[in-house]
């Protein structure tokens, strides 16, 4: 079982619908979680990061946390064509302070 | 002026030859760490410093060594460069306050290409 994984998709939803983005943890000691948005040969970008049990809004993008169940999500309101690139799920794994990434999530967001 | 910057952004080279990738940062974050990617997968940790004299491998440090030759500055070779390592190469940095919530910001990326 991989660390951290995500459904690589392609994910595509029309434009101005709610994309979700989902990703499930192995280690159950992991504190922090982290949403990067990845455009094609670019760098990744921090979008979120949660650390507690619940939502986490910020503009369009919110982002859940279900310790029990391993699980992180990232929602997109009003999904926009420039919205469409890879979303990398990130853990921090127990104390170490390393980041694990899983594999990505491509989204496309058609007009 | 970007906060981290990698140089090459983009190099060809053929297998057998020593290359060098550099990383700066102006953000006076202490930790530094190299990644590469390959196509469609995700990040991979090749190694990592939380200050200049800590330095320790990552899940794929075979055949890469580094050098952080002072806080803002974490250098990546690769002794002999072989085929399989063409991938982009990203250097990132955090500010390691707290271990649990520290967060990475990445430089522009290194496309190495090995023939």
């Amino acid at each position: 079982q991989k660390e951290v994984e995500q459904n690589s998709g392609p994910l595509s939803v029309p434009e101005g619908a709610i994309a979700s983005l989902n990703c499930t943890y192995s280690d159950r000691g992991s504190q922090s979680f982290f949403w990067y948005r990845q455009y094609s040969g670019k760098s990744p970008e921090l979008i979120m990061s949660i650390y507690s049990n619940g939502d986490k809004e910020d503009g369009r993008f919110t982002a859940q946390l279900n310790k029990a169940s391993q699980y992180v999500s990232l929602l997109i309101r009003d999904s926009q064509p420039s919205d469409s690139a890879t979303y990398l799920c990130a853990v921090i794994a127990g104390n170490t302070g390393k980041l694990i990434f899983g594999q990505g999530t491509t989204l496309q967001v058609k007009p | 002026d970007a906060d981290v910057t990698q140089t090459p952004r983009n190099r060809i080279t053929k297998t057998g030859k020593r290359i060098m990738l550099e990383c700066s940062q102006t953000k006076g974050h202490d930790r530094m760490y190299w990644y590469r990617q390959d196509p469609g997968l995700g990040l991979q940790l090749i190694y990592y410093s939380f200050d200049v004299k800590d330095i320790n491998k990552g899940e794929i440090s075979d055949g890469y060594s580094v050098s952080r030759q002072a806080q803002a500055k974490f250098s990546l070779s690769l002794e002999s460069a072989i085929p399989n390592q063409t991938a982009l190469y990203f250097c990132a940095t955090s500010p390691g306050a707290f271990l649990s919530t520290d967060t990475q910001y990445f430089g522009p990326g290194t496309r190495l290409t090995v023939l």
